[in-house]
């Protein structure tokens, strides 16, 4: 079954502890992208990465980090330097191109207390 | 950056009624996308837009990319109460670092049986 997966669903973490999200595709796309969605707010992207070993900061990068070793996955670590680290996180990937369209995962929702 | 102006936030109508939401933005886009989220989960790609003045359907769906490529429009006909979500607009830009989407906050729908 082709796509994006996210694991897990849900995440309960304590506050001051980093915690890793999966995102791993089989649709062979170049790009991935991590994004954050507040209530009744927009996708705000985190970090993004085009090619494998290379990544690029999105507009709220603070608090978090990413690694791309491998074409097929993108994890994103949040810090405990994230101030307000609760949020539901995308993962999304396209093939990097013009004209590409952007296929999202299910997300994981952290909710750190 | 860029920025994509949505509207309306949100809209609560009644069953069988039409809806229309639009995005502007100051940035000429070369691709135009719309996305559905329902709640809890991933947004799903609704329809994808990618020739100025371009008009597409998909089922009761009806979107158009704005001669100026600074807009677009998504149109629901006869809503049902499935058409309850977030739908977002995406737009993409030219090259380089402007491949990825910028995203507009989304509009809440809600349909009233």
């Amino acid at each position: 079954d082709g796509g994006i997966t996210q694991s897990p669903k849900y995440l309960f973490r304590k506050e001051g502890q980093n915690v890793t999200l999966s995102c791993e595709q089989n649709l062979n796309h170049d790009a991935m992208y991590w994004y954050r969605q507040d209530p009744g707010q927009g996708l705000r992207l985190i970090y993004y990465s085009q090619i494998v070993n290379d990544f690029q900061k999105g507009d709220i990068a603070e608090g978090y980090s990413v690694s791309r070793e491998k074409k097929e996955s993108f994890p994103l670590t949040v810090t405990s330097a994230q101030k307000n680290p609760t949020a539901f996180y995308l993962c999304a990937t396209d093939r990097g191109l013009a004209g590409t369209e952007a296929f999202f995962g299910q997300g994981t929702r952290l909710t750190v207390v | 950056g860029q920025q994509l102006n949505q509207s309306p936030q949100s809209m609560f109508i009644q069953e069988g009624e039409d809806v229309s939401m639009n995005c502007t933005s100051s940035s000429i886009f070369n691709t135009w996308l719309w996305y559905k989220q329902d709640p809890g989960e991933g947004p799903v790609l609704l329809i994808a837009l990618y020739k100025a003045g371009e008009l597409t359907s998909n089922g009761r769906l009806t979107a158009q990319f704005g001669i100026t490529r600074k807009d677009s429009f998504l149109n629901i006909s006869a809503s049902i109460p499935s058409d309850v979500g977030i739908y977002f607009c995406a737009g993409q830009g030219s090259g380089g670092s402007n491949y990825k989407l910028t995203f507009g906050k989304g509009t809440l729908l809600t349909v009233n049986p």
